[in-house]
């Protein structure tokens, strides 16, 4: 099965953008990324999916490499509100959806 | 209503008890899911349910028994855990199975097993 392989943990200043890499050398070309995020003793939240085009809304941006190989989240300027762990997660060909360890970021005043 | 509502919020159980957790949504999701979550950890997958009919079953103990009475109800019965089984559990719902996008999750029920 593809895996993702994110940093841990990451800081960022408020208001300043956080970019959120994520790495899946192994997709598949039809493996969709998908991004979720986990504020404290909540459950999870979708933020954002592609396949192969940039996209964007009104939470957050995603940047997938050419090669497919990695992606990374962008979240343009970022609140306090935004501390969480975000997951980078890739369905895959059994259409089961398995969350790696996310990266825990903290906005930091 | 756009949420998926989960009851109790907290439980504590002894080794020897029967418990079920409980999970509805009113979106007209014909997908639903439990997910179990440990401290510090990623949520893992334990179930899954299309149409009301168990689709997929993570290898999960049979301690756990999963109930779909229907479309809008996803119980989670519990009896003889282990300490082990403390954790965050987790319901969401999907339109389908596929659209993962379209995940919604309740807040979940913390399990202390004592």
């Amino acid at each position: 099965d593809a895996k993702t392989t994110q940093p841990p943990s990451m800081d960022c200043a408020e208001g300043r953008a956080a970019n959120l890499p994520c790495n899946h050398s192994t997709i598949s070309g039809n493996e969709y990324v998908y991004w979720y995020r986990q504020i404290h003793s909540q459950g999870p939240q979708y933020i954002i999916h592609g396949l192969k085009n940039n996209e964007t809304n009104e939470m957050a941006s995603l940047i997938i490499t050419e090669d497919r190989k990695s992606s990374t989240l962008i979240l343009p300027h970022a609140t306090l509100r935004d501390t969480a762990v975000y997951y980078c997660i890739l369905q895959n060909t059994g259409n089961q959806f398995y969350f790696g360890t996310g990266t825990s970021l903290t906005v930091i005043p | 209503d756009t949420e998926v509502t989960q009851t109790p919020k907290h439980l504590v159980m002894g080794m020897t008890n029967k418990k079920s957790l409980k999970c509805e949504q009113h979106m007209g999701h014909r997908a639903m899911y439990w997910y179990k979550q440990k401290a510090k950890k990623p949520p893992e997958l334990m179930f899954v349910y299309s149409y009301e009919k168990l689709s997929i079953n993570e290898s999960v103990p049979s301690r756990f028994s999963p109930e779909c009475p229907n479309s809008s109800l996803l119980n989670l019965h519990l009896h003889a855990l282990q300490p082990e089984d403390s954790a965050l559990y987790l319901c969401a719902s999907s339109q389908e199975v596929r659209a993962f996008y379209g995940y919604t999750f309740g807040s979940g029920t913390r399990l202390t097993v004592v």
